[in-house]
């Protein structure tokens, strides 16, 4: 079954301790990215990739990081988490062929920095 | 990138036909319209992608007009279970030449009354 899996799913954790969420896709699709979604401002885009080692930002990339050394995977970093990182955070990934942009998104992952 | 501009809220009673209209001005030669549908603590899922004219699958219509400046979503006979928020895309991946950034904005709110 074609999937974008994401973990975990929810996630409290403190101001300052490291984290990461991880992203994996079975569809052997190039494009990867993660979204923000909070209430009153829509889905925005953190970081986005088009292949192994190709990362670029989206919309509202500070205080993340991500990496893509695989093409299955796209972990996303919260190097030193802040209450204002709290949201629901969507993985997703899509084919670049024939001018497709069909997004497949995972199931979200709820984090709450305290 | 095409900025797009979509009315924040809907009400429909059910069996009614539905229209959110989406005005992307900037829109450039290469971009692609698209449309998802976002239920609470859901990931977005694909409902309609057009480049001009009109497109139809069996969820929903998309018409778009020769200027491609706007975009009209049209789902016929709605029922309580289209409360969703529907958002429009407008962007260009795979011509190797456009941004692959998405944007996918605040999205309209769409609340089917009984």
């Amino acid at each position: 079954e074609a999937q974008v899996t994401q973990n975990p799913r929810y996630l409290i954790t403190v101001t300052g301790k490291k984290l990461t969420v991880t992203c994996s896709q079975n569809m052997n699709h190039e494009y990867m990215s993660w979204y923000r979604q909070d209430p009153g401002l829509g889905l925005r885009q953190i970081y986005y990739s088009m292949n192994v080692e190709v990362t670029d930002k989206g919309d509202v990339p500070e205080g993340y990081k991500v990496s893509r050394k695989e093409k299955r995977n796209f972990p996303l970093i919260l190097e030193s988490p802040s209450p204002n990182q709290t949201s629901l955070y969507f993985c997703a990934s899509s084919s670049l062929a024939d001018f497709t942009d069909t997004q497949y998104f995972g199931p979200g992952t709820r984090l709450t920095v305290l | 990138l095409a900025k797009t501009t979509q009315p924040i809220s809907m009400d429909s009673y059910e069996g009614q036909e539905v229209n959110i209209t989406c005005s992307h001005n900037n829109i450039a030669t290469n971009d692609y319209i698209t449309w998802y549908q976002q239920f609470p603590s859901q990931g977005p899922r694909f409902i309609i992608q057009g480049y001009k004219t009109k497109v139809t699958n069996e969820v929903a219509s998309l018409f778009i007009p020769a200027d491609r400046k706007s975009s009209t979503l049209s789902l016929p006979r709605v029922s309580l279970s289209d409360t969703a928020v529907y958002y429009c895309l407008v962007g260009d991946m795979g011509s190797g030449a456009g941004s692959y950034q998405l944007t996918f904005g605040k999205g309209t709110k769409l609340s089917v009354i009984p």
